[in-house]
């Protein structure tokens, strides 16, 4: 069976660090993988999507990045946080024609 | 532009009482629709899933159902437990090539015993 995982579960950060959040599937091949992020009590907002290694697309013009080295890792990465990146990071993976998203247990940024 | 958004951003039921957690969508070309549910600090689960050739579709306790005139869907939670407290989205995969992924700005159930 499939499995998501994220790392760290939760971080705390101040402003102006750096981040780095990882994200790897388990039992799948090619998926198709996303970033999400969730402010405090609201929806979802998709940041990055990528179809595979070293294809990324990003949704929303932001000081963060993505990256995939890797079939099955996905990164977000950002050179310096701001207050208004905190929130819970979420990665998703689909396989092709499927469009069922499979979530991992995220990871909640607080930026200080 | 498009977008799917909640009738309702709150929702308190009795246990044991039937749920219905609404969504409204607006492109009539989007043809596959999903219930999700977050539980507090976990990443949203599937619940269930739709298909624009349908109208209604059935799972344990849940039932969806999809009304393309109006372009409404609907959760239905039977015999609601405690253990259904959580946000509700549904998402539109949206149409067409450029398919665009849309959620719904989520619905909070909360159930008192």
């Amino acid at each position: 069976s499939q499995t998501i995982h994220q790392w760290p579960a939760t971080l705390v950060q101040p402003v102006g660090s750096p981040l780095s959040l990882e994200c790897t599937v388990e039992g799948t091949s090619n998926p198709n993988l996303y970033w999400y992020r969730q402010a405090a009590g609201r929806g979802l907002q998709l940041l990055f999507y990528s179809v595979g290694i070293g294809q990324i697309s990003s949704e929303v013009p932001q000081n963060l990045s993505a990256s995939r080295p890797q079939d099955r890792q996905f990164i977000l990465s950002s050179k310096k946080l701001l207050l208004s990146d905190s929130g819970f990071y979420l990665c998703a993976w689909t396989l092709g024609s499927t469009d069922t998203q499979y979530f991992g247990p995220g990871t909640r940024l607080t930026v200080l | 532009g498009e977008s799917v958004g909640l009738h309702l951003p709150t929702l308190s039921v009795q246990e044991g009482d039937n749920s219905i957690i609404n969504c409204a969508y607006s492109n009539s070309a989007s043809d596959y629709f999903i219930w999700y549910k977050q539980e507090s600090g976990k990443g949203p689960q599937f619940i269930i899933d739709i298909r624009s050739n349908m109208d209604k579709r059935q799972g344990q306790r849940v039932t969806v159902l999809l009304n393309k005139t109006v372009k409404h869907l609907s959760l239905q939670i039977a015999a609601t437990q405690p253990g259904d407290s959580a946000v509700y989205f549904c998402y539109d995969r949206g149409a067409g090539n450029n398919r665009k992924l849309i959620w719904g700005l989520g619905t909070s159930l909360a159930v008192n015993p």
